[in-house]
């Protein structure tokens, strides 16, 4: 079993639905972290969590502590909001800022 | 946010050549720079981790003569594939950390080898 783990792996949705993609993870943590990969592979750090909730423009990220649990919401979704995005934990036990990554859901949007 | 560059963005090479990719962060000094592969339609997979001025740390399974990774300075690090081989050709990722939580990632080298 993959210390972090997202589902669902593959998301087709039409443009402007609500998009939610979760990641739950098996180790006690420090930080969360979004992650956006488009099809170049350039990868963008959306979010880094440690607690509670954030929210930038569209998207919505929360987690939940007590339940190793994280979520990602996309309002009013967009083509161009078809990527890759890729929850990565901090674990406690790790000294320095390695990372711990789960394996990334598709998401298409379509118009 | 930060950001951080990685040069090339693409190589082509001949097999037995060997390749140095940059990784630079532009506007802050990086303590700790990792260097991941990623095949397609996979997750990142860590390499190895190199703070400035030290030795890298390198993950279990990769070759340390193989894959030579420099960090010379705290904006500077690079990864140098040696005696490459069809096998090597991959996606290839940098990110630069300046603290526990913080983590920039570069835009990424497309390495194929022929």
């Amino acid at each position: 079993k993959n210390e972090v783990e997202q589902s669902p792996q593959n998301l087709t949705a039409q443009e402007g639905e609500f998009i939610t993609i979760n990641c739950s993870y098996s180790v006690g943590i420090s930080a969360l972290h979004w992650l956006q990969q488009h099809p170049g592979g350039g990868i963008v750090s959306l979010f880094m969590l440690s607690s509670g909730k954030k929210k930038h423009g569209r998207l919505i990220a929360t987690i939940n502590i007590q339940e190793k649990h994280s979520s990602l919401h996309i309002t009013a979704s967009h083509p161009r909001d078809s990527a890759v995005y890729i929850c990565a934990v901090r674990s406690e036990e790790t000294s320095g800022s390695r990372l711990t990554f789960g394996e990334g859901t598709q998401l298409t949007v379509n118009p | 946010g930060a950001v951080v560059s990685q040069h090339p963005s693409r190589v082509i090479c001949k097999s037995g050549t060997s390749v140095k990719i940059e990784c630079r962060s532009l506007d802050f000094q990086a303590t700790t720079m990792f260097w991941y592969r990623q095949f397609p339609k996979q997750s990142l997979m860590l390499m190895a981790t190199s703070n400035e001025g030290s030795k890298a740390t390198y993950e279990q399974g990769v070759e340390k003569d193989k894959f030579l990774i420099n960090h010379a300075s705290l904006t500077l690090s690079t990864l140098t594939v040696t005696s490459a081989h069809p096998e090597d050709s991959s996606f290839y990722i940098c990110s630069a950390s300046y603290g526990l939580n913080t983590q920039y990632f570069g835009p990424g080298t497309r390495l194929t080898v022929l």
